[in-house]
């Protein structure tokens, strides 16, 4: 079974902190994906990445960057979190689009992130 | 106008009723289409995934394509209060890899 981790389920942060969430998938995906999901405006898009070291921003990127140093693993960071930042953050993974009929997403578990 | 659109609902059926689950796009070059179930808290898991124009049937579920129409639904057949959940609609286009989801479709089955 396709398995992805997320590294907290729930995180509570300060404003101005330096957060970091992690996520990690074992299936040997290319892609990696970060949304994040809010009631009423649904799952939007941060950044993906579609090999190590790249990445390319989805549609709400501010206030994100994101880090791909192994194939595995696809990092969110927080640079200063922002009340607004206050959101589910969920990580999914695919095959690249090369491989056809198997593109589907996984989703990790999803971190609960309030920011105070 | 969005990329993909559902009707947000919510849905109610009675218990062993078909359930019937509508989603538009707005990409013809569109080529791959799948039905995620939320539950409350709980991120998104795959039950279907359709390429080809037609019924794609597993189990209780039945996907449905139409390509010409930019249309894709799901069915729920003898539907069970295990399946209240959020049915998201996905669409991945030719482009890249990115996914467009729906906001949603609520579904509650009452017992």
């Amino acid at each position: 079974d396709v398995k992805v981790t997320q590294s907290s389920r729930y995180l509570v942060k300060r404003t101005g902190e330096k957060v970091f969430l992690e996520c990690v998938q074992d299936m040997d995906h290319e892609n990696m994906f970060w949304y994040r999901q809010d009631p009423g405006l649904g799952l939007r898009l941060i950044y993906f990445s579609y090999d190590v070291k790249m990445k390319e921003k989805g549609d709400i990127p501010e206030g994100y960057s994101v880090s791909r140093e192994k194939k595995e693993r696809f990092s969110l960071i927080l640079e200063s979190a922002s009340t607004n930042q206050t959101s589910m953050y969920l990580c999914a993974s695919s095959f690249r689009q090369t491989y056809r009929l198997r593109d589907e997403q996984f989703f990790g578990p999803g971190t609960r992130l309030t920011v105070l | 106008q969005k990329e993909v659109e559902q009707n947000s609902g919510p849905l109610s059926v009675p218990e062993g009723a078909i359930a019937s689950l509508n989603c538009t796009y707005s990409d013809r070059v569109s080529q791959s289409f799948f039905w995620y179930r939320q539950y409350s808290g709980k991120s998104p898991e795959l039950i279907m995934s359709i390429y080809s124009n037609g019924d794609k049937e597993d189990g209780r579920f039945t996907a449905q394509l139409n390509k010409a129409s930019q249309y894709v639904s799901l069915l729920i057949r003898d539907s069970q209060p295990s399946d209240s959940a959020t049915y998201l609609c996905a669409v991945n286009r030719d482009t890249g890899n990115q996914f467009y989801f729906g906001t949603g479709t609520s579904l509650t089955v009452i017992p």
